[in-house]
């Protein structure tokens, strides 16, 4: 079985400050590493996903998160974060090799950025 | 393609009617699965099918809720009877069912059991 856990339940940041969103997974299996995020009102959308090869993905919009094997995290990290990216932010995994593929998600991370 | 479409957006009943939620995947997806998302638990998997055949139902609450999905472009979930504690946003997703590639989903269904 696998289970995702983002301990960090809202995270304040003020503008152009850089964030971190905290993401750890445990898993007897290798899985596939998965950031969506979540503006109101809405469904979820993929931010950037990690398969395989380079441990260090980046999204289109400057957010960047690195797999770490040893740790079993895929933390997100964002250099200088603007208003607009105030959203509420998940980490899933889905296993690999299972024959069944689902996502499993961590509770969310709410991240506000201040003017 | 228009992506996954849930249908209604909003849903408001009494305490003991039945609801039924539903749901189009984009075409060609053979994965399909219900997520419901509350304040106090986040993001459940409730049911997820595979070329429409149901793979896991475990995380389905009671035997209240139920889902079928009939053909590749269309499913379901049904609340018999509904309670106020089943107020949540459910949402519906499907991929291609490769693990590797994401899943994508609808807006939502935001049910309220008054």
């Amino acid at each position: 079985a696998q289970s995702v856990t983002q301990l960090d339940s809202q995270v304040p940041v003020f503008e152009e400050a850089p964030v971190e969103l905290r993401c750890n997974y445990s898993s007897s299996v290798s899985v596939y590493l998965f950031w969506y995020v979540q503006y109101p009102n809405q469904g979820l959308q993929l931010l950037l996903k990690y398969l395989s090869g380079s441990t260090l993905v980046e999204s289109i919009n400057g957010f960047e998160a690195e797999f770490n094997k040893s740790q079993t995290s895929f933390h997100l990290r964002k250099p200088s974060v603007h208003i607009s990216d105030t959203a509420e932010y998940f980490c899933a995994v889905s296993p690999m090799h299972s024959g069944t593929y689902k996502y499993i998600f961590g509770t969310g991370t709410r991240l506000k950025v201040l003017a | 393609d228009a992506g996954v479409i849930q249908s209604p957006r909003h849903e408001v009943t009494e305490m003991g009617q039945e609801v039924t939620l539903r749901c189009k995947p984009i075409s060609g997806h053979n994965s399909l699965f219900w997520y419901r998302q509350t304040m106090m638990r986040g993001l459940e998997l409730l049911i997820y099918f595979n070329n429409n055949v149901p793979i896991d139902d475990s995380g389905m609450p009671e035997d209240r809720f139920s889902a079928k999905m009939p053909n590749a472009s269309f499913s379901t979930l049904k609340i018999q009877p509904s309670e106020p504690r089943d107020s949540a946003v459910y949402f519906c997703a499907s991929s291609s069912g490769t693990g590797n590639t994401e899943a994508f989903f609808g807006q939502g269904t935001r049910l309220t059991v008054v």
